[in-house]
């Protein structure tokens, strides 16, 4: 239980597109997740909280207008980069909570991740 | 506000020796503690977590870690490595049952096994 899926793994666009990420949480409903980023070699930063039917909160330095984040339903938020640029590639990192789980109170659960290539 | 400091950014040790991961915390509040493992391209597994009870804590594939409050370090061992522990390590808080989950990670510690 608790499984975490990310789609697309992999996704290379052109700059100035705008590129979908999604994060699912298969077996459970999740009314947070998080969206975490990982410059090449660095640590994993936090985005955004993204709450189940209200607005995403953004960390300082995030721009909420380049990383739209929606979380429609218990089971899905996706993350859009807008008008992607080079400096955007990196790997987007999902996490969801599974308050009603075993291990609900505990841990989040982390999707697979997707690495974004900007060309 | 939290925060976490992983000492060493790439740390090496030979086919069978013990393994070492440092890591340090702060928080106002108790802590949930993690170590993950990140192979490359992928996602994070969870090795093993502190919440609350016994502080040695025992994980997967044979790391385990202790919890010092005094010390304010969760710091990941491993009697004897193997070749297939090389992978990146990150130590991670959160707050806990006062808190909403999101992590707080270091910046990770490179291990790598000498055969």
């Amino acid at each position: 239980g608790a499984v975490v899926s990310q789609h697309p793994s992999r996704v290379i666009c052109k700059s100035g597109t705008s590129v979908k990420i999604e994060c699912r949480s298969l077996d459970f409903q999740a009314t947070t997740m998080f969206w975490y980023r990982q410059f090449p070699k660095k640590s994993l930063m936090l985005m955004a909280t993204s709450n189940e039917g209200s607005k995403a909160t953004y960390e300082q330095g995030v721009e909420k207008d380049k990383f739209l984040i929606n979380h429609a339903s218990l089971t899905l938020s996706t993350l859009t980069v807008t008008s992607a640029h080079p400096e955007d590639s990196s790997f987007y990192i999902c996490s969801a909570r599974d308050p009603q789980g075993a291990r609900g109170n505990t841990e989040a659960f982390f999707g697979q991740g997707t690495r974004l290539t900007v060309v | 506000a939290q925060s976490v400091t992983q000492l060493g950014s790439h740390v090496s040790v030979s086919e069978g020796a013990l393994v070492l991961l440092r890591c340090n915390y702060s928080s106002s509040v108790p802590p949930y503690l993690f170590w993950y493992v990140q192979y490359p391209n992928q996602g994070l597994q969870l090795l093993l977590k502190y919440t609350t009870g016994a502080t040695l804590v025992k994980g997967i594939n044979g790391f385990e870690a202790e919890f010092k409050k005094s010390e304010t370090s969760f710091h990941l061992t491993k009697p004897s490595a193997h070749m297939s522990d090389a992978a990146e390590y990150f130590c991670a808080v959160s707050e806990g049952t006062s808190g909403t989950y999101k992590y707080i990670f270091g910046t990770g510690t490179r291990l790598k096994v000498l055969a």
